[in-house]
């Protein structure tokens, strides 16, 4: 069992080009996020899903775009990337977003780098 | 200002007990949370505490919550290598259980 995967581990993109992030989770787990982690800036949700077919907005969702078309992956989008989107990535499961013990498990992370 | 606050290093002897601190500003926090991340990895959930407890105890990890000053902490008796991360306090509030987090204190553990 895999648990949560991600890809691409690391990226170095050129700024406006159009980048997707891979998440996939073989949990069946009904919730899923994507955050972004900065240094001294901790964790920030950018868009977060409950089920499939539904996603939310986070706290810093501009420029982001998810979807959520079936249970298992949860790609997160940039459609034109700027170098304030230089960061690490984290995509995170959990059985459902109804309860302090439906444990978020996460991704190993992307890290990616806009110039 | 910021929903949670900590600070951003400790450094501790190894067998030597370290305590993490952390503050919140929402009185309707729920649950607060503690994760872990080693280097190179993701988060993993350490433990978590119901707002209406005190302290929490499991093996070497002990949470207390003094929900008047609105101050969790985090004690990790004896010590040891293996416990060099970064510790990030959490916090979710009412109906929602996505937690909000810190900016994590990298603990460094040395001989």
């Amino acid at each position: 069992i895999a648990g949560i995967t991600q890809a691409p581990t690391s990226q170095i993109l050129a700024a406006g080009r159009r980048m997707t992030l891979r998440c996939t989770q073989d949990m069946r787990h009904n919730a899923m996020y994507w955050y972004r982690q900065d240094l001294g800036l901790g964790l920030r949700l950018i868009h977060y899903s409950n089920t499939a077919g539904t996603t939310g907005k986070g706290e810093v969702p501009d420029g982001y775009s998810v979807s959520r078309a079936n249970t298992d992956d949860f790609p997160l989008t940039l459609a034109s990337a700027v170098p304030s989107q230089t960061s690490v990535y984290f995509c995170a499961s959990s059985d459902s977003a109804s309860g302090p013990t439906d444990t978020q498990y996460f991704g190993p992370g992307t890290r990616l780098t806009v110039l | 200002g910021e929903d949670v606050e900590q600070s951003l290093f400790l450094s501790v002897r190894e067998g030597d007990s370290s305590v993490i601190n952390c503050t919140y500003t929402d009185s309707s926090s729920t649950y607060l949370y503690w994760y872990k991340q080693e280097p190179g990895a993701g988060l993993q959930l350490l433990t978590y505490i119901f707002s209406n407890m005190d302290m929490k105890q499991d093996q070497r990890l002990t949470v207390l919550l003094n929900k008047k000053d609105k101050h969790l902490s985090l004690r990790i008796a004896d010590t040891q290598t293996g416990d060099s991360a970064i510790y990030f306090c959490a916090e979710s509030i009412g109906g929602s259980y996505i937690p909000t987090f810190g900016r994590g204190t990298s603990l460094i553990v040395h001989p």
